[in-house]
């Protein structure tokens, strides 16, 4: 597609339930970037992926959240066990490649634990 | 993780006056990038800058790459309402790592 599209837009989950959000980056463009907004509007990285690989993940919290690029489908990422300081807007970008790029941003997910 | 320093904060603005703000780390990046978020949506970008020095505009907005490679800014010129949001640098280096600033809230009054 021509734009990132994160599902769903809301989602609330009960303090240890498991949440789960999608990013479908834009069509050609291999690099995936997460990153979680919370009250601060500060940006905080999570973890990115070069095509179905790891790229870095030295954001990523290990003990409750992991995430996937699988080959035609979207990337996901998992929470195990939500806690309440999980409530934020979990974003997604999409960037063609290394060189010169920019970075696309999907309207996120805002995920609240109650 | 790294947080580059973004300033001013907020601001509060008439109508028709010029904008600036400003973005500095203590890395250098090979990219700077402005994005303006609305209330409930994503970044969009606004201004993308590759190369030191490099000055961009884009309408009414005006980028430009400072020559250290380790800041940036962005002018809006003759604000209009719809310019309220959140404006945010973000820097990408040679790992392809994004870093973002903290932001800053534009009010414009009519």
């Amino acid at each position: 597609g021509e734009e990132v599209a994160q599902t769903p837009k809301h989602l609330v989950r009960g303090e240890g339930q498991k949440a789960k959000l999608y990013c479908a980056p834009i069509k050609g463009h291999s690099y995936v970037f997460w990153y979680q907004q919370v009250l601060k509007n500060e940006f905080k990285f999570l973890i990115s992926f070069q095509n179905e690989n790891v790229f870095d993940e030295t954001g990523m919290p290990k003990e409750r959240f992991s995430a996937k690029c699988l080959p035609n489908s979207p990337c996901s990422l998992e929470i195990q066990a939500t806690k309440l300081e999980d409530s934020a807007v979990y974003f997604c970008a999409s960037t063609s490649r290394q060189g010169k790029t920019e970075a696309f941003f999907g309207q996120g997910t805002r995920l609240t634990v109650v | 993780g790294q947080q580059l320093n973004q300033s001013p904060q907020s601001m509060f603005i008439q109508e028709g006056e010029d904008v600036s703000m400003n973005c500095t780390s203590s890395s250098i990046f090979n990219t700077w990038l402005w994005y303006k978020q609305d209330p409930g949506e994503g970044p969009v970008l606004l201004i993308a800058l590759y190369k030191a020095g490099e000055l961009t505009s884009n309408g009414r907005l005006t980028a430009q790459f400072g020559i250290t490679r380790k800041d940036s800014f962005l002018n809006i010129s003759a604000s209009i309402p719809s310019d309220v949001g959140i404006y945010f640098c973000a820097g990408r280096n040679t790992g392809n790592q994004f870093y973002f600033g903290t932001g800053t809230s534009l009010t414009v009054i009519p």
